[in-house]
């Protein structure tokens, strides 16, 4: 299996906090991708990188904001939690675009 | 109307039943991939396909171009089985997703 992990797995935070999510790769692969996972949807693009501080948003970006400083690890940072921001967050990497790997999902609760 | 759409949304069968799960898209892409999410949430990559025909173990899947139409297809069924199936499309370097396929086998 790809060398990813997510942190944290589980988070319960309250409305207006400011919420980071860590995505950690070993795989050196060059894109990252941070998706949420909602009932009744499909999975939502929220940001992806193809490189070291080469970012750019998806189709769901409003409220969250991604840094990628080194080519392991790509945060996801909710500025103010709203309730619905309450999802399954997923990490995808991808080497050349094919094949595709993802994390394990952080649950978060905005309460 | 979405532009991927996966049929059906549920499908409850019988242990050694062989399965179908369709994927229809409407854009033009340059690879459709099918995935695995069991419950608990871990997502798995199960195919790539670009042409033709891929089997691997008791999973087949298949596409054509032309009808821009993916098949997923179980052979001998198993409870381990029971997951949901994701679709998602390729298109202009973009991954466009399915809403998913619940399948859920009975022994």
């Amino acid at each position: 299996d790809a060398g990813i992990t997510q942190s944290p797995r589980h988070k319960v935070t309250e409305t207006g906090t400011p919420v980071t999510l860590r995505c950690h790769q070993t795989e050196n692969h060059r894109y990252m991708y941070w998706y949420r996972q909602d009932p009744g949807h499909g999975l939502r693009l929220i940001h992806y990188s193809y490189g070291v501080k080469d970012t750019d948003k998806g189709e769901v970006s409003d409220g969250y904001s991604v840094s990628r400083s080194k080519t392991e690890d790509f945060l996801l940072t909710l500025e103010s939690a709203t309730s619905s921001q309450t999802s399954v967050y997923f990490c995808a990497i991808s080497e050349d675009l094919s094949a595709l790997h993802f994390g394990n999902g952080t649950r978060l609760t905005v309460t | 109307k979405n532009e991927v759409e996966q049929s059906p949304q549920n499908l409850t069968a019988q242990e050694g039943e062989f399965i179908t799960i369709n994927c229809s898209y409407s854009v033009g892409i340059s690879a459709l991939h099918w995935l695995q999410q069991h419950p608990g949430g871990g997502i798995v990559s199960l195919f790539m396909l670009s042409s033709g025909k891929k089997k691997h173990g008791r999973l087949i899947a298949t596409i054509n171009i032309q009808e821009k139409h993916s098949s997923l297809h179980i052979t001998a069924s198993h409870p381990r089985d029971s997951a949901v199936y994701i679709c998602a499309v390729r298109s202009n370097y973009q991954l466009i997703w399915g809403a998913g396929t619940k399948l859920i086998i009975k022994p």
